[in-house]
């Protein structure tokens, strides 16, 4: 299955600041998911991002605030703007698990906002 | 809708197996069952999945109900790296890559 690298694992941002986090997959995927995962609570999807196309975001989540990039089919990144201490979560990216039938998870970026 | 439901919390002992129950008593015909947990500190990790069979892998078994109504996640012998939330999620759009819609899980303690 994929193997993904996700950076930075941790990030300590002042409010009103942005952070982008880099999602790298070592193989071709067509999809990209990115997910958030507030303080005890369980993952919900923020976009969906396919290489060339824009990023289809969830109900919630806008393109201002959380803006991806997918510049090729390794890579994606997740930017999360003008952050406030509401936004310190997890950030995770994930791909289809090629052929298992699941999905391959990264680490996750822990953001704490202050 | 997609939704699924699980008990909070349970607990096993060591080595002892283990049954995590899921409800999805609205689930169509071409929805998926998918299961995940995620360890402490990480990001959810795949274990299974089915459509209207039972299924088993390397990790653990999943038995589907003749009317796909309810589901099991068997963990036959349960060691202490299994003490993680788990998640039973149904997929729509009659493929096994649909889209994912976790819930709150499972919180599994396995005790020595």
């Amino acid at each position: 299955s994929a193997v993904i690298s996700q950076k930075p694992s941790r990030d300590i941002c002042q409010r009103g600041t942005s952070l982008t986090i880099q999602c790298q997959v070592d193989s071709q995927v067509t999809m990209m998911f990115w997910y958030r995962q507030q303080p005890g609570q369980s993952l919900t999807l923020i976009a969906t991002a396919n290489q060339g196309s824009e990023a289809t975001y969830e109900s919630g989540f806008v393109i201002d605030k959380f803006p991806i990039s997918r510049p090729n089919l390794t890579f994606s990144t997740l930017t999360v703007s003008n952050m406030s201490p509401e936004d310190s979560s997890i950030y995770l990216c994930s791909v289809p698990g090629q052929g298992k039938g699941g999905y391959t998870f990264g680490s996750g970026t822990r953001l704490t906002v202050v | 809708d997609a939704k699924t439901t699980q008990p909070n919390s349970m607990e096993s002992n060591e080595e002892e197996p283990v049954h995590l129950p899921c409800n999805h008593s609205t689930i169509s015909g071409t929805d998926y069952i998918h299961w995940y947990r995620q360890l402490p500190s990480q990001g959810p990790e795949y274990v299974i999945h089915g459509l209207t069979s039972n299924v088993n892998n390397r990790m653990a078994s999943l038995a589907i109900a003749e009317d796909r109504k309810s589901s099991t996640l068997i963990l036959h012998r349960a060691t202490l790296r299994d003490a993680a939330v788990y998640y039973c999620i149904r997929t729509k759009g009659g493929t096994s890559y649909g889209k994912l819609t976790f819930g709150q899980g499972t919180i599994l303690t396995v005790h020595p």
